[in-house]
């Protein structure tokens, strides 16, 4: 167990539609990282913040946005979503150590596996 | 753009048997290595290599960092059945891009009894 916390663990929804994914970092861990695995993309960073405010971005796409709140979780709002979004979605905290500038090590969540039809 | 290829795709051996897998990397500001496990779910943790830090050892893993070659191994001696999982081979990004993670495409192994 990391000590990384994901709600939900299973989301089934249709075309078009909007849902939300929460993630709770380790405990003092300032930085959150989201990343999308797929079969055919594998792990693919999305997003970071850092202390509330984003520190880096990914391939993510429009349609995709995350933030995170003064308790330091973090959401993941995905919106209009297709078929092709359907993969695990990972949620990574770190220490965040130099403004979360530095190379840390990330430890990982179990995931939320999205299922869109 | 960072990119991380890990050989073989995938591989079978048998209980007992020592195992080599392959991580390549091109980055424009290497930093660090990453190798993880991933069974069920998340990934876990295995190792972090750098330029002060390019061999790693614990229990029957052991993954050394080859800069000039720009590559990285991780051996598993006298493998088990609880060794069969994926292992991801990740570089850090640049200073200026955060702390982000480019994986590969992993290495996914079986252990056979």
């Amino acid at each position: 167990d990391s000590g990384v916390t994901q709600t939900p663990k299973h989301l089934i929804t249709a075309t078009g539609q909007r849902v939300t994914l929460r993630c709770s970092p380790r405990s003092g861990d300032l930085s959150v990282y989201w990343y999308q695995q797929s079969l055919d993309q594998g792990l693919q960073f999305l997003i970071q913040y850092y202390n509330g405010e984003e520190r880096a971005k990914g391939n993510i796409l429009e349609r995709f946005s995350a933030q995170q709140f003064p308790d330091l979780h973090s959401e993941l709002n995905l919106s209009s979503l297709e078929l092709g979004d359907s993969a695990l979605y990972f949620c990574a905290s770190s220490v965040g150590g130099l403004a979360g500038r530095v190379q840390e090590t990330q430890y990982f969540g179990p995931g939320t596996r999205l299922l869109v039809l | 753009e960072d990119k991380v290829v890990q050989s073989p795709l995938s591989l079978v051996v048998h209980e007992g048997d020592t195992v080599t897998l392959n991580c390549s990397y091109e980055v424009t500001n290497f930093r660090s290595l990453l190798w993880y496990k991933q069974e069920k779910k998340a990934p876990t943790f295995l190792f972090m290599l750098t330029s002060s830090g390019i061999e790693k050892k614990s229990g029957r893993l052991s993954s050394i960092l080859d800069k000039k070659e720009l590559s990285s191994i991780l051996n598993i001696t006298a493998t088990q059945t609880g060794d069969s999982a994926i292992y991801l081979c990740a570089v850090g990004g640049p200073k200026d891009a955060g702390n982000m993670l480019t994986f590969g495409g992993g290495t996914r192994l079986m252990v056979k009894p």
